[in-house]
């Protein structure tokens, strides 16, 4: 059981616009950064989205980051198919004084 | 351009000790905390800890009991130790910089197995 809450699916077709939700609490999101991961099969998680809403060089800007109270959302616009993969949320938690992840959302792209 | 590269043994009984350790390569030591997350198959990722290269750490608590991470910064190195593992500890074991865990190592599949 993760500490972060994120739909374990989500699917959408080539140039739909999707959210992916991460719930947490007062503790992790509520009072410290966001931050999202994508991962390919197979491959090592890549930092997609920082600091709840900013972007690392050469992450497009079709993915974009919002944060409100104790819940966030990853938004991909245009969606492609080499956007298939899982994404994950994670954020500090105060109250474990350690870092906490979503269980994470495998995306399809129909 | 800032690598990490990890390594340590893949295949492990029961009641041993896991290591691994992580190199950094390019960029600077100080400055961050240096990160262990693991991902067994199929599942989610959990962080295990973190260590700055004053070795100051933070722990997850349901592993802090079983888990040394210590570091070497005359190596820009760090590691990690897992004690008494069981099949639950199977999982690849990534090291990974904070920053926002902006750089990750490539992964090391550990396998619990008698």
């Amino acid at each position: 059981q993760s500490v972060l809450t994120q739909p374990p699916s989500a699917s959408g077709t080539p140039g739909q616009r999707v959210t992916i939700s991460c719930s947490g609490s007062s503790s992790n999101i509520g009072s410290n950064n966001v931050y999202w991961y994508q991962q390919l099969p197979g491959t090592a998680p890549k930092l997609l989205i920082y600091r709840n809403a900013q972007r690392p060089s050469g992450v497009p800007d079709r993915f974009s980051g919002s944060k409100s109270g104790t819940s966030a959302s990853l938004a991909i616009s245009g969606l492609r198919s080499e956007d298939e993969a899982d994404y994950y949320c994670a954020a500090w938690d105060d109250s474990l004084s350690g870092r906490v992840f979503g269980g994470g959302t495998k995306l399809t792209v129909l | 351009q800032v690598q990490l590269q990890q390594w340590g043994a893949g295949l492990l009984k029961p009641s041993e000790t896991l290591s691994l350790t992580c190199a950094v390569y390019g960029g600077s030591f100080s400055g961050y905390y240096w990160n262990w997350i693991r991902q067994p198959p199929g599942k989610a990722l959990e962080w295990i800890g973190e260590i700055n290269d004053s070795g100051s750490t933070n722990q997850n608590p349901s592993l802090k009991s079983r888990v040394t991470i210590s570091v070497d910064t005359s190596k820009n190195q760090f590691s990690l130790r897992l004690r008494s593992v069981t099949a639950a500890d199977t999982a690849v074991y990534y090291c990974a910089r904070s920053s926002g865990l902006d750089y990750w190592g490539q992964g090391t599949l550990v396998t619990v197995s008698s």
